[in-house]
């Protein structure tokens, strides 16, 4: 079965480090994708990046970057030059294409809550 | 703002009733999932419907049910409501069913009482 795990229910970075997200997954399909969230307090569900499992190269988006080691399976989640507006609860989630499986589910961590630091 | 509309905000009701969570997807987005995130069991994926079929199912319970119309908004009845069926509902969609990235609304939190 399908499973998300994110080992840090709680991290603190001082403003302007760099921080990454650990995040590991257990799939045994080949196919599959990779995804992080972002959810602030204000409770919405801000989408970050994203990795397909055939994807060579590693995702960026703009701060963001996906650090995907398959033989590890995992999917670590970079935030490069951290701001105060990071502060925020962040999901990984994975998912299988569509048509691949009868269940194409898709599952989530349990997040860890980020903290900046000024 | 994500494009993604949920109604309502905010909904209080008692255990027993029946209540109906609808969501519009973003325009040109044929996709619509629905996800439960409540304290104890985290963010948890429900269904998915594409263009107006389901696609797939997660853990929803057989109380729930979803379907999305043909002008491709989507509608969650939650019935014979428990108390531990409060929590934060979110409605997301996406342009296919691959789901590379899915918009997520601002959510309906459900209170039972």
């Amino acid at each position: 079965a399908q499973k998300i795990t994110q080992t840090q229910p709680g991290m603190f970075v001082q403003e302007k480090e760099a921080v990454t997200l650990d995040c590991t997954y257990d799939t045994s399909d080949q196919s599959y994708g990779l995804f992080w969230y972002k959810q602030p307090s204000s409770g919405e569900m801000i989408f970050l990046i994203y990795q397909g499992s055939y994807d060579e190269q590693n995702a960026t988006e703009g701060r963001y970057s996906l650090n995907f080691q398959k033989a590890r399976k995992s999917a670590n989640l970079v935030i490069s030059a951290s701001q105060l507006g990071d502060s925020a609860m962040y999901f990984c989630a994975m998912r299988e294409p569509p048509g691949y499986s009868s269940a194409s589910k898709i599952i989530f961590g349990s997040g860890t809550r980020l903290s900046i630091r000024p | 703002d994500s494009g993604v509309t949920q109604t309502p905000k905010h909904l209080i009701t008692a255990t027993g009733q029946r209540v109906t969570l609808r969501c519009s997807p973003r325009s040109g987005d044929l996709s619509v999932y629905w996800y439960q995130q409540s304290l104890d069991q985290g963010l948890q994926f429900l269904i998915h419907y594409y263009n107006g079929e389901e696609r797939a199912k997660g853990n929803i319970l057989e109380r729930f049910s979803a379907q999305q119309f043909p002008d491709l908004h989507s509608e969650l009845n939650l019935s014979s409501l428990e108390l531990g069926d409060s929590a934060l509902y979110f409605c997301a969609s996406s342009v296919g069913s691959g789901a590379y990235e899915q918009y997520f609304g601002p959510g309906t939190r459900l209170t039972v009482t």
